[in-house]
């Protein structure tokens, strides 16, 4: 049971570059969703999936697209990368269940630099 | 009305000692509030979380108190340990919901 894992670890790109930021969980978690963290501003919630098929905007999604084909992944596209989306990010994943509670498990992250 | 704000921003104590990390938040409709630990270079990690139905939830040293009044809870960790020192973030949510707001970390360093 690997849980939550991200690919890659740490990723250079530069400006209007595009990228795929994978996630995939093995625990059949419903919720999946993808946060950036910065200094001083704590995690911000860019988007998130309440099943296949299923996606919604977080506080910070512009820049940002998401899908989810399998229960398993969640992938975060960049389409264009601008120096802004320097960050790291986490994915995270839980069960479904009612409400927002039931632990939130989250991914290693991965930083990246957007020269 | 979305934000949690958290402070202090960064914490100094010794071992043995107390530390307390305050949040307070606007959303009423909020309604779990989690607290999550960081170590360097990992991923957060629910440590412990309360909903506004009751005033205390203790696990081990670890114990958040809630003030529903004053729409503020607060993260208390006793006898703290050099292991202890991580970032902590406390978060909000309501049910209906899935978004999660966070708060903007406290760094703590417990001193051997």
């Amino acid at each position: 049971n690997a849980g939550v894992t991200q690919t890659p670890k740490f990723q250079v790109l530069k400006t209007g570059q595009s990228m795929t930021l994978q996630c995939a969980q093995d625990m059949n978690h419903e919720y999946m969703s993808w946060y950036r963290q910065d200094p001083g501003m704590g995690l911000r919630l860019i988007h998130y999936s309440v099943g296949a098929g299923i996606t919604d905007q977080g506080e910070v999604p512009n820049g940002y697209n998401v899908s989810r084909s399998t229960t398993e992944d969640f992938p975060l596209r960049l389409l264009s990368a601008a120096p802004s989306q320097t960050s790291v990010y986490f994915c995270a994943s839980k069960r479904l269940g009612p409400g927002p509670t039931d632990t939130q498990y989250f991914g290693p992250g991965t930083r990246l630099t957007v020269l | 009305q979305q934000q949690v704000k958290q402070s202090p921003q960064s914490l100094i104590v010794q071992k043995g000692g107390i530390s307390i990390i305050n949040c307070a938040y606007e959303n009423t409709a909020f309604d779990y509030f989690p607290w999550y630990q960081q170590f360097p270079g990992k991923g957060p990690a629910l440590l412990i979380a309360i909903r506004p139905d009751v005033s205390e939830k203790k696990e081990g040293r670890f114990t958040i108190s809630f003030n529903k009044s004053a729409k503020q809870f607060s993260l208390h960790i006793m006898d703290s340990q050099p292991g202890d020192s991580a970032t902590y973030f406390c978060a909000a949510a309501h049910s209906g919901t899935y978004k999660y707001i966070f708060g903007t970390g406290t760094r703590l360093k417990v001193l051997a």
